[in-house]
């Protein structure tokens, strides 16, 4: 069964430190990764996405995310945290290959941000 | 151009009471779908509907229901409410039905139920 696991519940990151989120997956074949922001009393907002190919994608808001399938990982980064970027984060993963659908996908617990002046 | 568009923001209900959340889609996509949000957890998919026909749903009871209308709007509707049914419901829409480099999920800012 799909599953998303993110270790940390609630980070916190003085403005201008580097950020890793990390997220850890469980499904059996192609997955489709992606990571989402949440600001309070917001719906969710597609940081980056990752279908195929250079395992390392690059999202909005400087943020980027690096996928190895060796260890089931795609943990987001930013090297410099700005105190916009206040928000929950979660991941998700998607099915891929024949007769998946683009709509269900399973979302991690998500992790708090907070960040520091 | 209006994104994902949810209504009411906000409703209170009391328990056994029946609820109907609407969503109207990204204007071309055919593709809508529901998700639950507990506090503290992420969403949890209820249901996908593309071209008017169910094609998922997740593990929620029976007195979940939905529906998808000819312009591709939709509805979400629960019976007998729960105080565990208290919740953000989200809505996401998509121009397609498969995955793809360019698929993505566009989300909406939620009805927010709260059960009494």
């Amino acid at each position: 069964a799909q599953s998303v696991t993110q270790p940390d519940i609630h980070i916190t990151v003085s403005e201008g430190a580097s950020l890793e989120l990390r997220c850890n997956y469980s499904y059996g074949a192609t997955p489709y990764l992606f990571w989402y922001v949440q600001s309070p009393g917001q719906g969710l907002q597609l940081l980056l996405k990752y279908f195929s190919g250079d395992t390392l994608v690059q999202g909005i808001k400087g943020f980027e995310a690096e996928f190895k399938r060796s260890q089931s990982s795609f943990n987001l980064r930013k090297p410099s945290v700005h105190w916009s970027d206040a928000a929950e984060y979660f991941c998700a993963v998607g099915a891929g290959g024949r007769g998946s659908t683009l709509g269900r996908l399973y979302f991690g617990r998500g992790t708090q941000l907070t960040v520091w002046p | 151009d209006a994104g994902v568009t949810q209504s009411p923001t906000h409703l209170i209900k009391t328990r056994g009471q029946h609820v109907t959340l609407r969503c109207s889609p990204i204007s071309g996509h055919k593709s809508v779908s529901w998700y639950q949000q507990v506090l503290g957890q992420g969403p949890q998919f209820i249901f996908q509907y593309y071209e008017k026909e169910e094609r998922g749903r997740g593990n929620f009871p029976d007195r979940f229901s939905a529906r998808q209308f000819p312009n591709y709007s939709s509805e979400l509707n629960v019976n007998a409410l729960l105080l565990g049914d208290s919740a953000l419901y989200l809505c996401a829409s998509s121009s397609r039905l498969g995955q793809g480099n360019t698929g993505e999920l566009f989300f909406g800012e939620g009805s927010r139920l709260t059960v009494l």
